[in-house]
């Protein structure tokens, strides 16, 4: 069975550092393109970052271009998130997302998301 | 970047009903478009593909069609399952964007 599980969420204050994880198990990860979408409280989704199989492509939206860093390691069938100068407006739920086959960029599988609530 | 324009917001339903969702893309995205179903606080979960693939285990009352910029969602006979907000997404080029989302309520 696959399975997505995020973790690393958490209350930050603005202008502090998250990283966040994403634990995958039941299929071959490293031949897998990721993703990181978001959803902040009441509002709808959005794609934030795009790392492929290898990690040798990588793709981000403009709203976190220069703070964010996605990153994988195949080896321990992980996939990260470094969340730098945080801001009230990444407060939002994020999931980590499978894509369905190769250079597909649809989504098959999802996790149960992680909270980020950037706050003083 | 693309933008995808979700039609209706909203619509409420009954039970049997059949139900037309639409999404345009602001630029032609070929057959790159996928649709999501999420419920309240739960992840969202695939449904279509390439305009109108079903994803395994996906019921045959959820359809897709479309082509180049406008799309649409059909659900033939609304089930109580299927009372959800429901995404488009294109995949044609990067960033990779969502529609604002379709809420669909039980009238």
């Amino acid at each position: 069975e696959v399975q997505l599980v995020e973790s690393g969420g958490g209350l930050v204050q603005p202008g502090g550092s998250l990283r966040l994880s994403c634990a995958a198990s039941g299929f071959t990860f490293s031949s897998y393109e990721m993703n990181w979408v978001r959803q902040a409280p009441g509002k709808g989704l959005e794609w934030i970052s795009y790392i492929d199989n290898r990690g040798s492509s990588i793709y981000y939206a403009d709203s976190v271009k220069g703070r964010f860093t996605i990153s994988r390691d195949n080896a321990k069938n992980s996939l990260y998130l470094q969340m730098n100068s945080l801001r009230a407006e990444d407060t939002a739920v994020y999931y980590c997302a499978r894509d369905l086959f190769g250079g597909s960029v649809y989504f098959d599988y999802w996790g149960q998301g992680t909270p980020v609530t950037v706050s003083s | 970047d693309i933008q995808m324009t979700q039609s209706p917001s909203s619509v409420s339903a009954s039970v049997g009903d059949r139900v037309t969702i639409t999404c345009r893309a602001s630029q032609g995205i070929s057959n790159w478009l996928a649709w999501y179903q999420q419920k309240p606080g739960k992840a969202p979960k695939r449904l279509i593909y390439a305009v109108s693939s079903l994803q395994t285990g996906v019921p045959s009352r959820f359809s897709g069609s479309g082509s180049g910029t406008d799309f649409t969602l059909t659900i033939s006979s609304l089930q109580p399952e299927d009372f959800a907000t429901y995404y488009c997404q294109q995949g044609n080029s990067f960033p990779l964007t969502f529609g604002g989302g379709t809420k669909v309520e039980i009238k």
